[in-house]
């Protein structure tokens, strides 16, 4: 099992849906969490950390559930310049390094 | 204020060759990293450093050796270089440890011939 999974997609989705992603990790010990937006060819960037209480940035909602161990990302009103890769990352203290799931690939269509 | 940057952007490499792949950032971050994205798949860390003179292997560091004799470089070096080292490799640094924000180089190309 991989130590951080994604649903890889695409998600296709008009302007203006809303679409969620959810990602699992299999490290009970993992403390930090995050979710990088990656354009294509390009490098990823931070797009939110993740808290346990949850937390809001303007459309994104990210939410974590450690006792079934996942995260999520919540994206309202999407709009063209979503469309991207959305990467769900881990890191523990015992591991030492943040894992990287592969990616979940979002296409906003007009 | 650059961030990180990485040179070169594109590099075509036939089996057997050596280079490097150069990685400097300007924001006086202790702790660098290099990662490699294959197509479809996550980043893998190769190796990663938490201050000058300071190094460590990551989850794939076969292939791969680095150095850290400042705090701005992190140059990445591939000896022997084989097909399965095609990949885009990216540099990272953070102002603290590994838990934190990472900011991301934009990438170097690499084909291995």
């Amino acid at each position: 099992r991989k130590e951080v999974e994604q649903d890889p997609g695409p998600f296709n989705v008009p302007e203006g849906a809303t679409v969620a992603f959810n990602c699992t990790y299999s490290n009970s010990a993992s403390q930090s969490f995050f979710w990088y937006r990656q354009d294509c060819r390009k490098e990823p960037k931070l797009l939110m950390s993740v808290y346990s209480s949850g937390n809001e940035d303007g459309r994104f909602t990210a939410q974590l559930n450690r006792a079934s161990q996942y995260i999520s990302l919540l994206i309202r009103d999407s709009k063209l310049s979503d469309s991207a890769t959305y990467l769900c990352v881990g890191g523990s203290s015992n591991t030492g390094k943040l894992i990287f799931g592969q990616g979940t690939t979002l296409q906003v269509k007009p | 204020n650059a961030g990180v940057t990485q040179t070169p952007k594109f590099r075509i490499l036939k089996i057997g060759q050596s280079m490097t792949l150069q990685c400097t950032q300007d924001m006086n971050h202790n702790y660098m990293y290099w990662y490699r994205q294959d197509p479809g798949m996550g980043l893998k860390l190769i190796y990663y450093s938490v201050g000058a003179g300071i190094t460590d292997k990551g989850e794939v560091p076969n292939g791969y050796n680095v150095s850290r004799s400042t705090t701005e470089d992190f140059p990445l070096r591939l000896e022997l270089a084989a097909p399965s080292q095609t990949s885009v490799y990216f540099c990272a640094s953070s102002s603290r440890d590994y838990l934190n924000e990472q900011f991301f180089g934009p990438g170097t190309r690499l084909t291995v011939l």
